[in-house]
Parts: C-alpha cells; sequence; structure tokens
C-alpha cells in the first residue's frame, strides 16, 4: 500500500489563525480524501480531491474554511481557516488504492486551536 | 442515508481469548465493501480487514475473521488468540460501489489485558 506522510504531526494554534497541513504520497493517487476526527469521536469526510479539478465538499464544509488544493498526483494540503477552539481535532488525508475502494491513511495532524 | 452502527462502545479480553465486535448498517444498496480499521494510541488508521458484499463467503486476515450476514446488514469481527497490541479503536466502515466514500461507525474501544 502507498505510504503516506502528513506535516506537521501536531501544532497548537491561536484563535483567528489559519494553518495548512500538507499530505504527500509516495506514488500517484487519483483520489485523495481528507477527514475530520474531533475528541473521541469517528471519522468524518471533509473532502474529496481528485487532482485537476475543485474539490469536492460534504454537508457542512464550505471551501471558505477548509481550502484544499490538489496540484499533483502525489500532494494535497488542507487548510483550516480563522481557526476556533471547536476546530481542535485529528486531520487525517487518505488515498484510494485498488479495485476495491479500500483506503489508507496518513498518520494524521493533531490541532489544538487555544 | 447509509449509517453505520457500531453498538459496544468498549470491550474487553485477556490475552489469548477471543472477541467479537458487532457492527450493523442501513443501506438499500446491494453492491457494496465493508471494511474494519483499527486505530491504536498512535492514532494510524490501520486497514484490517475487508469484504465484498457480492461474496458469501466471509473474510479472514490471519487472526482476524469476520461474519457478514448480508441480509441482517450485519458485519462482526472476530479476533482469535488476542494480543496486548490489539488494544485500539476499532472502526466499521462502508461504502457502495462506485461512491468512493467511506461511512464510518463509532468506534468500539478494545482493552487487552494480560
Amino acid at each position: 500500500s502507498a505510504v503516506i506522510s502528513q506535516k506537521p504531526s501536531r501544532d497548537i494554534c491561536q484563535r483567528g489563525t489559519s494553518l495548512t497541513i500538507q499530505c504527500q504520497v509516495d506514488s500517484q493517487v487519483t483520489m485523495m480524501f481528507w477527514y475530520r476526527q474531533q475528541p473521541g469521536q469517528s471519522l468524518t469526510l471533509i473532502a474529496t480531491a481528485n487532482q485537476g479539478s475543485e474539490a469536492t465538499y460534504e454537508s457542512g464544509f464550505v471551501i471558505d474554511k477548509f481550502p484544499i488544493s490538489r496540484p499533483n498526483l502525489t500532494f494535497s494540503t488542507l487548510t483550516v481557516s480563522n481557526m476556533s477552539p471547536e476546530d481542535s481535532s485529528i486531520y487525517l488525508c487518505s488515498v484510494e488504492e485498488g479495485t476495491s475502494y479500500e483506503q489508507y491513511f496518513g498518520p494524521g495532524t493533531r490541532l489544538t486551536v487555544t | 442515508a447509509q449509517t453505520v452502527t457500531q453498538s459496544q462502545p468498549e470491550m474487553s479480553v485477556q490475552e489469548a481469548e477471543t472477541v467479537t465486535l458487532s457492527c450493523t448498517y442501513d443501506t438499500s444498496e446491494n453492491n457494496y465493501y465493508l471494511f474494519w480499521y483499527k486505530q491504536p494510541p498512535s492514532r494510524q488508521m490501520i486497514l484490517v480487514i475487508r469484504q465484498e458484499a457480492y461474496k458469501q463467503q466471509n473474510a479472514t486476515e490471519n487472526r482476524f475473521s469476520v461474519n457478514f450476514q448480508k441480509a441482517a446488514k450485519s458485519f462482526s469481527l472476530k479476533i482469535s488468540d488476542s494480543q496486548l497490541g490489539d488494544t485500539a479503536m476499532y472502526f466499521c466502515a462502508f461504502t457502495p460501489t462506485g461512491f468512493q466514500k467511506l461511512v464510518f461507525g463509532t468506534g468500539t474501544r478494545l482493552l487487552v489485558s494480560p
């Protein structure tokens, strides 16, 4: 399976600022996904990012708050904008591989907003 | 809407014993995929096992096996010969064929004790 890295692994940010999270894959993939995992909760899909097209956002998530870039087949970024303490979560990127819709995940970015 | 339900928030088992985690799902789709993911304290999501709905045979991966009951929309995970390293959150996930989007359950926290 693909090896996926994320930067930063964790960060503590002040309210009102923005943070950009990077996701790097060691092979070319078509589909990349960004998830949020709030403390003690399950994973919620934020958006799907395909190279060369606009990201597709899930209900409750908007581009102004979570802009996503996908400049090539191995890289994507998620920005958390104008942060509030409610944005404190783990953010994970994943990629789809194979023909059976399997997704493989990066190690996650733990964000704390104070 | 597709939903995934894990009714056991926490489970505990002793080393070398067998434990079964429950998962039910709701869908009107006929073709789909089901997954179990493991998230240890390190927070890395790891794919444990996959089941295609069109296959009647239950999937197995070493000590991990599933009991897939399509009519009952049930997908339980059995862990045999439990090891301390199996301590983690376990998430059941579902995706209809062609949707390329995982829907996760709320998770079951498994503690394996010596």
